[in-house]
């Protein structure tokens, strides 16, 4: 079974401040997404990653994937609060790719 | 709407009755996942389907869940003799060929309670 654990489970920060989140596994995947989830709906994609040590930005959002393709981050700079969000890691792997998803960060940005 | 689409958006049931949830895909999309999210948590996978096989249903979590697709476009998730643990939000999601990379396109879920 493919677990991808995230850390932290919550986070409350202010508006401006800085924030990573963490997404692990052991397994090693072909390509992993970030998503981010609001309220009474589903989630949707941010960005994908496929290579090791792959950095994608998305304005304030700098992604990254670790070289041995287990693990990646998110990190987003000057948080605001439209920010606020689940945000979900997905990889996939698989002879069909199937996305498996981690645990979910919850960020609230405080205005 | 090009989106995928899902019904009913909520739905409460007493337990011990089935329940049928309904997916429309974006047209085109060959693959379709259903998945289950219980309050604030991640995604639990369910089930796979690529056109209309499911090579995938190990998530399924009991003989009491079973899903369907027809004409590689609409599926069905049916839940029989609910339980309240069943109760959560199930997402349905598309994408346009299940391969690396291909974004999946989620609708906005079913929110099934069970009393």
């Amino acid at each position: 079974t493919q677990l991808l654990e995230q850390s932290p489970q919550f986070l409350s920060i202010q508006e401006g401040e800085n924030l990573t989140v963490y997404c692990n596994s052991s397994s090693v995947f072909s390509s992993l997404q970030w998503y981010r989830q609001e309220p009474g709906e589903g989630p949707v994609l941010l960005v994908t990653v496929v290579t090791g040590g792959e950095v994608k930005k998305l304005k304030r959002l700098t992604f990254q994937f670790g070289d041995a393709r287990k693990d990646s981050s998110l990190h987003i700079t000057a948080a605001q609060p439209g920010d606020t969000g689940l945000y979900l890691c997905a990889g996939a792997a698989g002879g069909y790719q199937k996305v498996t998803f981690g645990t979910g960060t919850k960020l609230q940005v405080i205005p | 709407g090009a989106g995928v689409s899902q019904s009913p958006s909520n739905k409460v049931t007493e337990k011990g009755k089935d329940v049928e949830l309904r997916c429309d895909p974006i047209s085109g999309h060959t693959a379709l996942y259903w998945y289950r999210q219980r309050l604030g948590q991640g995604l639990e996978f369910l089930i796979y389907f690529q056109g209309n096989s499911a090579p995938d249903k190990s998530g399924l979590p009991s003989d009491r869940f079973s899903a369907e697709r027809t004409g590689e476009s609409v599926s069905t998730l049916t839940i029989q003799r609910t339980q309240q643990e069943d109760s959560a939000v199930y997402l349905c999601a598309s994408s346009l060929s299940g391969q690396r990379n291909s974004p999946l396109h989620f609708g906005n879920g079913t929110r099934l309670t069970v009393t």
